[in-house]
């Protein structure tokens, strides 16, 4: 699976919209852009995903770049309780060979009142 | 649906002691993964297994730590004698083979404590 970039920390203010950008450099052409996220003290949650289309679901939308090359998690209005770290993950959803996730660094995202 | 259930939230033993960490995944899940996180090493991936049968252990630390599948509803995660080292919080992670995103469900986790 290819590696990710992430900056380590970001801050947003409170009802403003987070980016959380992601580099993916090595990206090949059937691996997708999953986001998870990890509030303190919790298991990972599954965010969202995409191949090469920009995604919008009900916690976030997904920007990916026509290269496939970075991609930009976007949480709309950032409230307190969306601070935690977010993971951008690249792989191949397989389901014979084994679909491990492989977890980065992440950002640390802190919403500030 | 409860979503994957892990027991206990929290367990604090003495070194050399055994330790058994209890997980149940979503009903209809065929994959079924241990992670676990410290703050040096981050998330890592111990096991997982298909359908019951472990698929991949080269994760395991060492031969101190075992894992089973007995069935498609419960997973043990063992470490015996325990050192003070394996003190992390350990995930399980269930996920269904066909669903569009292949994505992963978490537990809540156990936070081992080896004193």
């Amino acid at each position: 699976d290819a590696k990710t970039t992430q900056p380590t920390s970001m801050d947003c203010a409170e009802g403003r919209a987070a980016n959380l950008p992601c580099n993916h450099s090595t990206i090949s052409g059937n691996e997708y852009v999953y986001w998870y996220r990890q509030i303190h003290s919790q298991g990972p949650q599954y965010i969202i995903h995409g191949l090469k289309n920009n995604e919008t679901n009900e916690m976030a939308s997904l920007i990916i770049t026509e290269d496939r090359k970075s991609s930009t998690l976007i949480l709309p209005h950032a409230t307190l309780r969306d601070t935690a770290v977010y993971y951008c993950i690249v792989r191949v959803p397989r389901n014979n060979a084994g679909n491990m996730l492989t977890f980065g660094g992440g950002t640390r995202l802190m919403v500030k009142p | 649906d409860a979503g994957v259930i892990q027991s206990p939230r929290h367990e604090v033993t003495e070194m050399g002691q055994e330790v058994t960490l209890r997980c149940k995944p979503i009903s209809g899940h065929d994959y079924l993964f241990w992670y676990r996180q410290t703050m040096m090493r981050g998330l890592e991936l111990l096991i997982y297994f298909n359908n019951n049968v472990p698929i991949d252990d080269s994760g395991m630390p060492e031969d101190r730590f075992s894992a089973k599948m007995p069935n498609a509803s419960f997973s043990t995660l063992k470490i015996q004698p325990s050192e003070p080292r394996d003190s992390a919080v350990y995930f399980c992670a269930s996920s269904k083979t066909g669903t569009a995103n292949y994505g992963y469900t978490f537990g809540s986790g156990t936070r081992l404590t080896v004193v």
